[in-house]
């Protein structure tokens, strides 16, 4: 079975800019969740969505935006792109609404901002 | 006070030592512990889900929880070279809550 897919796997953008990143859950999976990783330190909870509706959001500002498609794949968007934003974007798939959730994690989008 | 605390290390030892990773935590809440492994540039990959306090072995793994000292921590027996990588910890209230994740350990397995 394929696990957690995000695309795209690098991406280079400049301060100002806004940028879409995209995650496929695992088949069966209908809960996503982002979480966004800076070096050094664990990944830090951005959103959750589970049947297209939000469930969760994290310590981040309104330019940090998610949805969810009937499908249960979902795009993180981030306007204004700052030179912090720099970092690797995580998402994660679980069953939800089952069992113990365990989330399980994509290989991630890297995000430079210049 | 960060919610977890996990030492940062780096944590370097020779193949097939016994390994030993800890991680502290402030809110009494969290009920459900885990345990990811992290190669360099990739995403985390689950090792280990528990709730509540306790053992629990899976192969070379076992992770103790200590709610009472709000202390986890993962061992790691026959350590191999392909184990270094970071170690985070990470905790949640509840199955559907958000998981807190600690900064992670590096560990270095030496031939």
């Amino acid at each position: 079975d394929a696990g957690v897919t995000q695309s795209p796997t690098h991406l280079i953008k400049t301060r100002g800019q806004q940028v879409t990143l995209r995650c496929s859950p695992i088949s069966g999976h209908k809960s996503v969740s982002w979480y966004q990783q800076v070096l050094g330190q664990g990944p830090q909870f951005i959103f959750q969505y589970y049947e297209k509706e939000e469930r969760g959001r994290g310590n981040f500002p309104d330019r940090f935006s998610a949805r969810q498609f009937p499908n249960y794949s979902s795009e993180l968007n981030v306007n204004a792109l700052l030179l912090g934003d720099s970092a690797l974007y995580l998402c994660a798939s679980s069953v939800l609404g089952q069992g113990q959730n365990e989330q399980f994690f994509g290989p991630g989008t890297r995000l430079t901002v210049l | 006070q960060k919610e977890v605390e996990q030492d940062p290390g780096p944590l370097s030892v020779p193949e097939g030592a016994i390994v030993s990773l800890n991680c502290t935590y402030s809110n009494s809440a969290f009920q459900y512990f885990m345990w990811y492994r992290q190669y360099s540039r990739k995403g985390p990959e689950l090792l280990m889900y528990t709730y509540s306090s306790g053992n629990k072995e899976d192969g070379r793994f076992t992770a103790q929880v200590d709610k009472s000292s709000k202390y986890i921590s993962l061992f790691i027996r026959d350590s191999q070279p392909s184990d270094s990588a970071t170690y985070l910890c990470a905790m949640r209230k509840t199955s559907y809550d958000k998981v807190i994740f600690g900064p992670g350990t590096s560990l270095s397995v030496i031939p």
